[in-house]
């Protein structure tokens, strides 16, 4: 099936690092994304890992994927008050019949740093 | 260059009137999909068009419809306007939806919409 799950809020404090948490159901997936969505705006890409990949680092994002248990993660390091945003994950499906993929997201992860 | 632009930014609609919104990808993206998201049911697929076809299609009903131009733009249409339908609806366009490049969706800002 097609299902993306996230825990809807995470708070944490400056300086911290944060972990925000997506599980999928669908083994598949070929890529896996973290987007970024802050107030009054459209969702911005982040970061993304291939199916085959177990971590992934760019500067302060390291991601994390447990493909056994369908497991993604998104760590943020030395969390920022400019980082509170919601955050979602999604799966990328490659539809067979249409050779094509199709995205499914999960609800998002609001973060809230506080000082 | 460019990105992808939605319009209006705002709109309010009274109960029973339609709507169409609009996308203007970005410049050489084929594909395009629209999500209405709503603070309980977050980020919900409503269909996918690509080359003026829809090849995708989420859990909505026959109200929401949508269509491509063949210059890629797109629109969606909603029909009998209902208080649920209040959401900020996305829009997001890619070159063509396959492989890992490809599959990149870049966002519109949306359009906010108010049924009261």
């Amino acid at each position: 099936g097609e299902d993306v799950e996230q825990s809807l809020f995470l708070s944490v404090r400056e300086g911290d690092s944060s972990v925000i948490n997506c599980t999928y159901t669908d083994s598949s997936s070929t890529y896996l994304y973290w987007y970024k969505q802050e107030p009054g705006a459209g969702l911005q890409l982040l970061t993304y890992i291939f199916s085959n990949m177990d971590m992934k680092q760019d500067q302060r994002l390291t991601v994390l994927l447990n493909k056994k248990d369908k497991h993604l993660s998104l760590r943020i390091a030395d969390t920022q008050t400019g980082d509170s945003a919601i955050y979602f994950c999604a799966e990328s499906l490659l539809m067979f019949s249409g050779g094509y993929n199709k995205l499914i997201f999960g609800a998002g992860t609001r973060l809230a740093v506080h000082p | 260059k460019a990105g992808v632009t939605q319009t209006p930014r705002y709109l309010i609609k009274t109960r029973g009137q339609q709507v169409t919104l609009s996308c203007s990808p970005i410049s050489g993206h084929r594909s395009v999909s629209w999500y209405q998201q709503t603070p309980g049911q977050g980020l919900q697929f409503l269909f996918e068009y690509f080359s003026e076809t829809q090849r995708n299609k989420g859990n909505f009903p026959g109200r929401f419809s949508g269509r491509q131009f063949s210059n890629s733009r797109s629109e969606m249409n909603v029909s009998t306007l209902e208080l649920g339908d209040s959401a900020l609806y996305l829009c997001a366009s890619s070159l063509t939806g396959t492989g890992k490049m490809n599959t990149e969706a870049f966002f519109g800002q949306g359009t906010r919409l108010t049924v009261v």
